[in-house]
């Protein structure tokens, strides 16, 4: 059983479209992180986030931790084919950093 | 580039055999960390080092072990190979000891077990 869980396991969208994954859990992280991992190439850090109720925007991106720091979400506006990879969230309890199975995105032109 | 840099990128060998996996941090980052992963586990972490002492240990085998050295690039040591060992290694990279703020990862090592 996965610490983190993320929804959905694959998305397939079309250019244009909106979406949203999710990173839940029943334990409380000091900070989360979001990382997008492509093929054959180690995870990029998108975010961290640390403080409950914060929300991050970079350009199309939106970023929320929630108030109880146990749980995050990822907003997606106007997706393009660009933004197809592996969407991983982290949580960091003390100096511990687990990582979810990640959300397969593909974004279709 | 990320800055943090894994040789090899790939890597062929047979069960039984024990190979080095080598890792350079990003200028300035103190701690290194090493991750497996696989398709049905994910990023599973095996170990930390810090400015060269051992900080923590993930579910790393008996069979792996890895040391920090003082220029602070890493390796990790994979023996007794198994098919099931076969995975994508990566190697990442942090100013401080806590995980808090996120890392940088390499490319990673694409071991496969013959």
């Amino acid at each position: 059983t996965q610490l983190l869980e993320q929804s959905p396991q694959f998305l397939s969208i079309q250019e244009g479209e909106n979406l949203t994954v999710y990173c839940n859990s029943s334990s409380v992280f000091s900070s989360l992180q979001w990382y997008r991992q492509e093929p054959g190439e180690g995870p990029v850090l998108l975010v961290t986030v640390v403080t409950g109720g914060e929300v991050k925007k970079l350009k199309r991106l939106t970023f929320q931790f929630g108030d109880a720091r146990k749980d995050s979400s990822l907003h997606i506006t106007a997706a393009q084919p660009g933004d197809t990879g592996l969407y991983l969230c982290a949580g960091a309890i003390g100096n511990d950093m687990r990582f979810g199975a990640g959300t397969r995105l593909t974004v279709k032109p | 580039d990320s800055g943090v840099t894994q040789t090899p990128k790939h890597l062929i060998t047979a069960t039984g055999q024990r190979v080095t996996l080598r890792c350079s941090p990003r200028s300035g980052d103190l701690s290194v960390y090493w991750y497996q992963q696989s398709l049905d586990q994910g990023l599973q972490f095996l170990i930390q080092y810090y400015n060269g002492e051992e900080r923590a240990k993930g579910n790393i085998l008996e069979r792996f072990s890895a040391q920090q050295f003082p220029d602070l690039h890493s390796e990790l040591n994979l023996s007794s190979l198994e098919l099931g060992d076969s995975a994508l290694y990566f190697c990442a990279s942090s100013v401080q000891d806590r995980a808090s703020y996120g890392y940088t990862f390499g490319s990673g090592t694409r071991l496969t077990v013959v």
